[in-house]
């Protein structure tokens, strides 16, 4: 069975700090692998999608950088926060498109 | 861009009544999927569908690619059927792009 893998569950960081946010999935080679995001209160955007490793597309621009440096693994990262990135990630993965998508169990930041 | 409109916002049932949820899309989209969000955030799967109708328990849903909507039918709702309720839907202009409705808040009251 399949498994997808979110961490940190939460954070609370300062603005103009480095964050790095991890998804891996184990149990499936090749997925599709999304970025999602939701402000509190907000409807959640897609921020990236990866169909292959070192491969990833920008849907949303948000000051925040995604890589895929092996199959399983998704990162999110930016340099510098804003207080706008508050809200909730979600790591998320299918099989391909026309298929079903599942998500993690998220992870939220609270930039200060 | 892809749009997807979901309405309502808000719906409160009493217990063991039933209402239906729906997904109005601005463009044809491929397939919608219909997720429950838990108290921790976490997105249940509900249904996927490309075409037609399913049904799981006392949720049914549908979608019509040609039409451009798709619906979550509840019936008997029990208490824990509480939380809020997202439509997301793929295709249109993007093949990789799923794009999500801004969610229904259901409230059971006994």
């Amino acid at each position: 069975a399949q498994t997808i893998h979110q961490w940190p569950v939460a954070e609370i960081k300062a603005v103009g700090s480095p964050l790095s946010l991890g998804c891996t999935i184990k149990g499936k080679s090749s997925p599709n692998l999304y970025w999602y995001w939701q402000a509190t209160g907000g409807t959640l955007q897609q921020l990236f999608y990866s169909i292959t490793v070192g491969q990833v597309e920008s849907v949303v621009q948000l000051n925040l950088s995604a890589s895929r440096p092996k199959d399983d693994q998704f990162i999110l990262s930016t340099e510098k926060l804003l207080l706008s990135h508050s809200g909730f990630y979600l790591c998320a993965w299918r099989d391909r498109v026309n298929t079903e998508v599942f998500f993690g169990k998220g992870t939220r930041l609270t930039v200060v | 861009g892809d749009q997807v409109e979901q309405s309502p916002s808000a719906l409160s049932l009493h217990e063991g009544t039933g209402s239906a949820l729906r997904c109005n899309f601005t463009t044809t989209m491929r397939a919608v999927q219909w997720f429950r969000k838990n108290s921790r955030g976490s997105l249940i799967n509900l249904f996927y569908l490309a075409s037609g109708t399913k049904e799981n328990g006392r949720l049914k849903s549908a979608f019509d690619s040609k039409e451009r909507y798709s619906t979550l039918h509840i019936r008997d709702a029990q208490l824990e059927d509480s939380g809020t309720y997202f439509c997301a839907a793929e295709g249109g202009t993007g093949g990789y792009k799923v794009v999500f409705g801004s969610g229904t808040r259901l409230l059971v009251s006994p």
